[in-house]
């Protein structure tokens, strides 16, 4: 089954570092871009940043420009989204979307909560 | 920054009407336009990409058109699982891709 999955929950407090994954499955992995998408509770859909699986080249919307970081290994067929200092203002659903040509595979997302 | 311009806000349409969402672009943004549908405590699902071409196992109730900076989603008939939100994207100009900030449309 083509799929993408995506790591678990996280609570963090401000100021501590978090990584989250989104696996692909079922089809070869680097030759499709997977984007990250903020959705903030109750709003609509940002995008994050993108990356080339097959040259590990990222791009980032210039929001997001300097606070994350989006890696991938195509040994294990995944993709990465990580913060250094995470802030209260990063609360939010992420999802990772694979792109051919919009993005037409989801992951079915990470929460990730921040509260001291 | 290409912005997406989506109206109305929230829809209103009785079960077996046709409902027509609108989105805006600010530049031109050819046919490089998407639509997704997004239910509640659901990721979003592809409906159309390049405007017009439905995605793998949509209805066909479901239609998109437009291109240059004005496009459109119809629902020919509602149903009642069609209530969700539904957001379009520009992938023409980056970065960053675009999304406009979603319809709601609900059954009347």
């Amino acid at each position: 089954e083509v799929q993408l999955v995506q790591s678990g929950a996280e609570v963090k407090k401000p100021g501590e570092s978090l990584r989250i994954s989104c696996k692909g499955s079922g089809y070869t992995f680097s030759r499709y871009w997977i984007n990250w998408v903020r959705q903030m509770p109750g709003k609509g859909l940002e995008w994050v940043g993108r990356i080339d699986p097959s040259d590990s080249h990222a791009n980032y919307s210039p929001s997001f420009q300097g606070h994350v970081t989006i890696s991938s290994d195509t040994s294990t067929s995944t993709a990465y989204l990580q913060w250094t200092n995470v802030e209260a203002s990063d609360t939010a659903m992420y999802y990772c979307a694979r792109q051919s040509p919009a993005f037409d595979l989801w992951g079915r997302g990470t929460l990730v909560s921040v509260s001291s | 920054e290409i912005v997406m311009t989506q109206s109305p806000a929230t829809l209103s349409v009785s079960l077996g009407e046709r409902a027509t969402l609108s989105c805006r672009a600010s530049q031109d943004v050819i046919s490089n336009l998407a639509w997704y549908q997004q239910k509640p405590g659901q990721a979003p699902r592809l409906l159309f990409y390049g405007a017009s071409t439905r995605a793998s196992g949509i209805p066909a109730r479901f239609s998109g058109s437009g291109s240059g900076r004005e496009f459109t989603l119809t629902i020919s008939s509602l149903q009642s699982e069609d209530a969700a939100v539904y957001y379009c994207q520009q992938y023409s100009n980056w970065p960053p891709w675009t999304f406009g900030q979603g319809t709601k449309v609900e059954i009347k």
